[in-house]
């Protein structure tokens, strides 16, 4: 069974800075492409960054350029966002997501996680 | 980025009913391959969104037949067939074939 547990979720100030890390178990996870996804209060979903199994592939939403870093460690079966300069925009809960296919180059989700609650507010 | 369009927004339903949510694309999301990557998403109350249909037309596992995926290049469908009361939430496009992943706006279906 596949499952995504994020944690690093907080109460932050603006300028502040948070990592999520995202647990990944259930399926052979360097052979695929992760993403984090968020959702404002009260609306869509907005896919902020992603990286290929490898590592590669990286790719940010504008938004976000210079201030996120995606990355994953396949030992740990793990994903993080390294979050740096956060403002009350930022504030959602953020999703770690599973590609569905393994190695296609394409962008899929299948599975996401629970979430984790970032807030940024003084 | 590819512009990802819904409509309606909000669509109110008697149980029973069938139902039909739009997407639109602002540039094909047909590949060389013939596959559209167009996949369809149900975020129900306080839960996290859930993989209705993928690559257009391919319920995914587990759901109902009761819901269908159709369309190609820069217009796809969702349809319910018959609505049921457990239907109700936020659905979902969402374009796989190019970063950044862009999702449409999200339609309201809400049981009347």
């Amino acid at each position: 069974e596949v499952q995504l547990l994020e944690s690093g979720g907080d109460l932050v100030q603006p300028g502040g800075s948070l990592r999520l890390s995202c647990a990944a178990s259930g399926f052979s996870f360097s052979s695929y492409a992760m993403m984090w996804v968020r959702q404002a209060p009260g609306k869509g979903l907005e896919c902020v960054s992603g990286l290929f199994g490898n590592g590669g592939g990286k790719f940010y939403i504008d938004s976000v350029k210079g201030r996120f870093t995606i990355s994953r460690d396949n030992s740990k079966n793990t994903v993080y966002l390294q979050m740096n300069s956060l403002t009350a925009e930022d504030t959602a809960i953020y999703y770690c997501a599973k590609d569905r296919v393994s190695g296609d180059g394409m962008w899929e989700i299948d599975y996401w996680g629970q979430g984790a609650l970032v807030t940024v507010s003084s | 980025d590819i512009v990802m369009t819904q409509s309606p927004l909000s669509l109110p339903v008697t149980p029973g009913e069938p139902a039909s949510i739009s997407c639109t694309s602002s540039q094909s999301l047909q590949y060389r391959n013939g596959n559209n990557y167009l996949n369809w998403y149900l975020q129900k109350p306080g839960q996290s969104p859930q993989l209705l249909i993928y690559l257009g037309s391919i319920r995914a596992s587990g759901v109902p037949d009761r819901f269908s995926g159709s369309g190609s290049g820069t217009y796809f469908t969702l349809k319910i067939s018959r609505v049921e009361a457990e239907d109700a939430g936020f659905y979902y496009c969402m374009q796989g074939l190019q970063a950044p992943i862009t999702f449409g706006q999200g339609t309201r279906l809400e049981i009347k």
